[in-house]
């Protein structure tokens, strides 16, 4: 299957910090990009979708000021969580699909984020 | 509204013993249902995609089948190594994925 990659795989921080999460299709053309973040033993939360070149739209929820989401290239999506605190701890997991809306969407192996 | 419901939430088997992982679900406009496995600390990963009612496939030894209701993920002769959480995903016209909560898999030896 195609290879999706995240970086970094963790990451801890201060209070008030703002973080930087990489998500890279490495094998095909990822024309939509998407964000989720999953809290121990709960299953994947969408958090929003972003289309290369695009604003992202984000989940009934979701602070777009806190959450900033960047979709420059076709195989390039960053999440940025600004002024970070510790209910922000969480894993990021990012996930790619190709231009066809049946497509299959493949999964990065996430980012650990613990916000001190 | 989509919905997506997957029993049982634990599953713990013996291994060789056989049995099935249940995905009930109500999607507007089917764009495929998938299956994801996903180990403790990692992302999904890529198991099926079915797109028809009746459509079948196999990896090894997991068999996804699909009704117009539910979807089933058999699995023949278990081993440890399968032992993992397993996520049902419809897609429906709003091109996203709904997720269940997911089947957790643990296979003794």
């Amino acid at each position: 299957g195609a290879v999706v990659s995240q970086h970094p795989s963790w990451v801890i921080c201060k209070s008030g910090t703002s973080v930087k999460i990489e998500c890279r299709s490495l094998d095909f053309q990822a024309t939509t990009m998407f964000w989720y973040r999953q809290f121990p033993k709960q299953s994947l939360m969408l958090m929003a979708t972003s289309n290369e070149g695009s604003k992202a739209t984000y989940e009934q929820g979701v602070e777009k000021d806190k959450f900033l989401i960047n979709h420059a290239s076709l195989t390039l999506s960053t999440l940025t969580v600004t002024s970070a605190h510790p209910e922000d701890s969480s894993f990021y997991i990012c996930s790619a699909r190709g231009e066809q809306s049946t497509d299959t969407q493949y999964f990065g192996p996430g980012t650990r984020l613990t916000v001190l | 509204e989509d919905q997506v419901t997957q029993s049982p939430e634990a599953l713990r088997l013996q291994e060789g013993e056989s049995s099935s992982l249940n995905c009930s679900y109500t999607v507007s406009g089917l764009r495929g249902l998938f299956w994801y496995r996903q180990d403790p600390g990692k992302g999904p990963e890529f198991l099926f995609t079915l797109y028809s009612a009746g459509e079948e496939k196999e990896k090894e030894r997991l068999k996804a089948t699909l009704t117009k209701k539910e979807s089933f993920l058999h699995i023949t002769a278990p081993k440890p190594e399968d032992s993992a959480t397993y996520l049902c995903a419809p897609r429906g016209n709003t091109g996203k994925l709904i997720f269940g909560q997911g089947t957790t898999l643990q296979v003794k030896p």
